[in-house]
This record gives structure tokens, sequence and C-alpha cells, in this order.
């Protein structure tokens, strides 16, 4: 049973450049949640989705960013114009059910670098 | 607004000892806890999660839930060099949309 597989696992995009991030949860996972990670800083939550279906993105900035998880292949987090200050790693985690009680496993992240 | 505080440390304990590790939390509401532990440069792992009041025990890892406190430990006994990580404090609520995490705590133990 593969985990969270997340690619590409670094991504150097110069300014103004889109970024794709991909993310295919555990094998029976449902739920998805994007964290971003800065330097030294915890996990601060981005977005929750499930299948077709942006639950929570309260912690999405309001502009550049978008997230979706179609039916059939991976979630995508979709960062347009890139900053140096979207320069981070990107994590991915997935679970089984909703919130209380389901523990999220996280993929290996996404290393953004904006040159 | 949720917020979950960690003792940034670094923490530092000789091999042998036990490490504690503690967390609060703001929401009454939450009702999950996890601890995960992220080496460098690597990506969080699932160490343990509580949701009763009291102690749960996983080989050397032992967490505590005080909800009356809002307050969640983990304790690592016989500390080793290889439980040299940042340990990052999860909750979850009622509602549970998300998991907020902590901004973690530097553990090193010294061989």
């Amino acid at each position: 049973n593969a985990g969270v597989m997340q690619n590409p696992r670094h991504l150097v995009r110069r300014r103004g450049q889109e970024a794709r991030l991909r993310c295919s949860p555990m094998k029976g996972h449902s739920h998805v949640y994007w964290y971003r990670q800065l330097p030294e800083e915890g996990l601060k939550f981005m977005v929750y989705l499930q299948k077709e279906n942006i639950i929570d993105e309260s912690g999405m900035p309001k502009e550049r960013f978008s997230a979706e998880f179609p039916k059939e292949g991976p979630s995508i987090l979709r960062i347009q114009q890139v900053v140096r200050g979207d320069s981070a790693a990107y994590f991915c985690a997935s679970s089984t059910r909703k919130g209380a009680s389901a523990e999220a496993f996280f993929g290996q992240g996404t290393r953004l670098t904006v040159v | 607004q949720k917020e979950v505080e960690q003792n940034s440390g670094p923490l530092s304990v000789p091999e042998g000892a036990i490490a504690s590790l503690n967390c609060t939390y703001s929401d009454r509401g939450s009702q999950s806890f996890f601890w995960y532990r992220q080496y460098s440069g690597k990506s969080p792992e699932l160490i343990m999660f509580i949701y009763s009041n009291g102690d749960k025990e996983d080989g050397r890892f032992t967490a505590q839930l005080n909800k009356a406190s809002q307050y969640v430990s983990l304790l690592i006994r016989d500390s080793q060099p290889s439980d040299s990580a940042t340990y990052l404090c999860a909750v979850s609520p009622n509602t549970g949309n998300q998991f907020y995490f902590g901004t973690g705590t530097s553990l090193t133990v010294i061989p």
C-alpha cells in the first residue's frame, strides 16, 4: 500500500511563473489536506478537499492560489505568478474520514524555490 | 482563532533520560490530538494519537491528555539520539475539517 505520493519533490520557478504541485493520497483515502511550511516555522493549513469538493479553504491566500481534487487523478495545488515569498515546503496529507478521530498521513513534500 | 502552542525549544536531554514535550490548545471543542515527528528536511510522521483524557502508552512513548486544562503532552522514555527531531502537536476540532498544528519543539538527545 503506497503512501501519500507528492511530485515533484523539488521545483524551481522564476518569479511570475506558475507552479503546479501534485498529490496522490493513500489508497482508500478520500480526504486531502495541503499545508505550507516556511523555513524554521510550523505547518500552516491551506486547504482541505474531498473528491471534487473544496471543504475548507480558510488557509488559502485570496489570490494566485487554487486547489482541486478531481474525480480522477491527483489533487493539484496551483500557484500562479509565483513570488519569492512562495518559497516553502508544501506538504499534502490524506486521511480516511473527516477530521476528528482520523489521523492524517503525510507525503514527502514538494520544496518550491522561487528565483 | 484556534491556536496550538508549543515551546519551540530547543530541548536537550541526555541519552537514556525522559524527554517531556508539552502542547496547549485554545479550542475547547477539540476532540482529537496527535503527535508527529519531523526530521530535518523530511515530512511529518505520525507517532501517536489520543482522544480520551488520561495516558496512552506505545512503546517508549506516552501521550497524556487533560481536556479540562487544554493540555496534551508527549513523554519519551529512554531517549535515544535517533529521537532528535522536531515534534509537532496537532489538534482536530469536533467539526473535524482540518488539523491545527503547533510550530513544533526541537529535541536533541545528547549521546
